[in-house]
C-alpha cells in the first residue's frame, strides 16, 4: 500500500482532458513537500514530466501541468494522443518515514 | 547530459547478496551538485525508493530496507554500487539508478535522468 494514493486506472478519448490525482497526508504533501510526477511508458524509465507540482522540464509538452492544493495533488492532461497511454506517478518526501515516497502509479487508457 | 547505466547479475539466489552498479557518464559524481539513489519496481507494481548516497560517502536510506541495504560510490570510476543482502522472492524487481535533481525554490528532490533499469530475479 502506497504512501500516496492514485486511482489505479483512468481513461478518455483522444482530444479530451483527463486529471489525475495523488493525496497524501500531513507528513507528506500537507507538510509542504513538493509533488513531481513522472510518466512510464511501457518497457522504460520512468520519466519525469512536472517538478515542484508545477513545472515542465524543458521538451516536456505543455499539455501537462499540475498542481497542488492541502494534502492532495493532481495531473491534468488536455488534448489527449495515443502517446500519452502509460502509468504516471507522483513522487514526494515523507518526514514521518524519512523517506522519498511514490504513489502507486495510475495506468492512462486513450480511448 | 548525464547518463546512467545499470549492470549486474540479473539472478541471484534466495539468501544470497545482489550487488548492482550505477555508472554515470556526461556528468561527474564527485561535482557534488547531486544525491543518487536506486529505485525497485516489481514486475507489474508500482517505484520505492531505496537509498541514496552522495559523492562523501553519506548515505539514507528506506527505513524499510535499511537493515539489508548498503550503498558505497567509487569517485575515481565515477559509479555507484548497491549491495541488498538476505534476499527473496519479494525482491525480484527491475532496479533503476537515478540522480536527485533540486532547485533551491523546490522543497524535494525529484529523480532525474533514470538509468534504463536491470531485472534482477531471486529464484533458486
Amino acid at each position: 500500500q502506497s504512501v500516496l494514493t492514485q486511482p489505479p486506472s483512468v481513461s478518455g478519448a483522444p482530444g479530451q482532458r483527463v486529471t489525475i490525482s495523488c493525496t497524501g497526508s500531513s507528513s507528506n504533501i500537507g507538510a509542504g513537500y513538493d509533488v513531481h510526477w513522472y510518466q512510464q511508458l511501457p518497457g522504460t524509465a520512468p520519466k519525469v514530466l512536472i517538478y515542484g507540482n508545477n513545472n515542465g522540464p524543458s521538451g516536456v509538452p505543455d499539455r501537462f501541468s499540475g498542481s497542488k492544493s492541502g494534502t492532495s495533488a493532481s495531473l491534468a492532461i488536455t488534448g489527449l494522443q495515443a502517446e500519452d497511454e502509460a502509468d504516471y506517478y507522483c513522487q514526494s518526501y515523507d518526514s514521518s518515514l524519512s523517506a522519498w515516497v511514490f504513489g502507486g502509479g495510475t495506468k492512462l487508457t486513450v480511448l | 547530459q548525464v547518463q546512467l547505466q545499470e549492470s549486474g547479475p540479473g539472478l541471484v539466489k534466495p539468501s544470497q547478496t545482489l550487488s548492482l552498479t550505477c555508472s554515470v557518464s556526461g556528468g561527474t559524481i564527485s561535482s557534488g551538485e547531486n544525491y543518487w539513489s536506486w529505485i525497485r519496481q516489481p514486475p507489474g507494481k508500482g517505484l520505492e525508493w531505496i537509498g541514496y548516497i552522495y559523492y562523501s560517502g553519506s548515505t539514507h536510506y528506506n527505513p524499510s530496507l535499511k537493515s539489508r541495504v548498503s550503498i558505497s560510490v567509487d569517485t575515481s570510476k565515477n559509479h555507484f554500487s548497491l549491495k541488498l543482502s538476505s534476499v527473496t522472492a519479494a525482491d525480484t524487481a527491475v532496479y533503476f539508478c537515478a540522480r536527485m535533481d533540486r532547485k533551491s525554490w523546490v522543497s524535494t528532490d525529484w529523480f532525474d535522468p533514470w538509468g534504463q533499469g536491470i531485472l534482477v530475479t531471486v529464484s533458486s
